[in-house]
């Protein structure tokens, strides 16, 4: 069974850093999507970036990016110039074999 | 363009009591999803219409149901509630099944059970 694991479960960082979310997950599938998802306090999910399992090339979306190590089933996501509205709950979600599965979530804190 | 509509948004419910929780989606969209978030448990995914039919369903009993309409809207039912089925149930919209495309989430319906 596919499993999605985020290993921290909260991350604080200086406003105006960088910060790193770490997302590994398991599965046998070659073809997926993987996904990270911000959950602010007002509770609604917003899709922050996606990446096709079979493009070789990372992901990007204006200061959030990844980097995705297929062979070694790892999808980090990387904040740039962190703001405080990043601070949120952020979701690694895996999607293949027509399911979504959702890791635990890390909250991020920004230090103002 | 309105994004996905949750109704109702709060909601409580007596133990053996049966719950219907109701999902606009974005104009356009023929899929919707349903995911039940919990401390415990977090983000679970429950099931997917697109263009009426179930396309796929999560590890979820049978007292979980739902349906789609030819308006895209979707129901999602539970039965016979449980105090573990207080959550916070999220539904996504997206214009092909889900993970073709981006996926638009409701605010949620909080579901208490007592």
């Amino acid at each position: 069974a596919q499993t999605v694991t985020q290993s921290q479960p909260e991350m604080s960082v200086q406003e105006a850093e960088t910060v790193t979310l770490s997302c590994t997950y398991d599965t046998s599938e070659s073809d997926y999507y993987l996904f990270w998802y911000k959950q602010p306090p007002s509770r609604q999910m917003i899709l922050v970036i996606r990446q096709e399992a079979y493009k070789q090339q990372n992901a990007t979306e204006n200061r959030f990016s990844v980097n995705f190590q297929k062979a070694a089933k790892s999808f980090s996501l990387k904040i740039s110039d962190s703001q405080l509205g990043d601070a949120a709950m952020y979701f690694c979600a895996y999607w293949g074999d027509d399911k979504i599965i959702f890791g635990k979530g890390t909250r991020l804190h920004i230090l103002p | 363009k309105a994004g996905v509509t949750q109704t109702p948004r709060y909601l409580i419910k007596t133990r053996g009591q049966q719950v219907t929780l109701s999902c606009s989606p974005i104009s356009g969209h023929r899929s919707v999803s349903w995911y039940q978030q919990t401390p415990g448990q977090g983000l679970q995914f429950l099931f997917e219409y697109f263009s009426e039919t179930q396309r796929n369903k999560g590890n979820f009993p049978g007292r979980f149901s739902g349906r789609q309409f030819s308006n895209s809207r979707s129901e999602m039912n539970v039965s016979t509630l449980e105090l573990g089925d207080s959550a916070l149930y999220l539904c996504a919209s997206s214009l092909y099944p889900a993970g073709d495309a981006e996926a638009f989430f409701g605010q949620g319906t909080r579901l208490t059970v007592v």
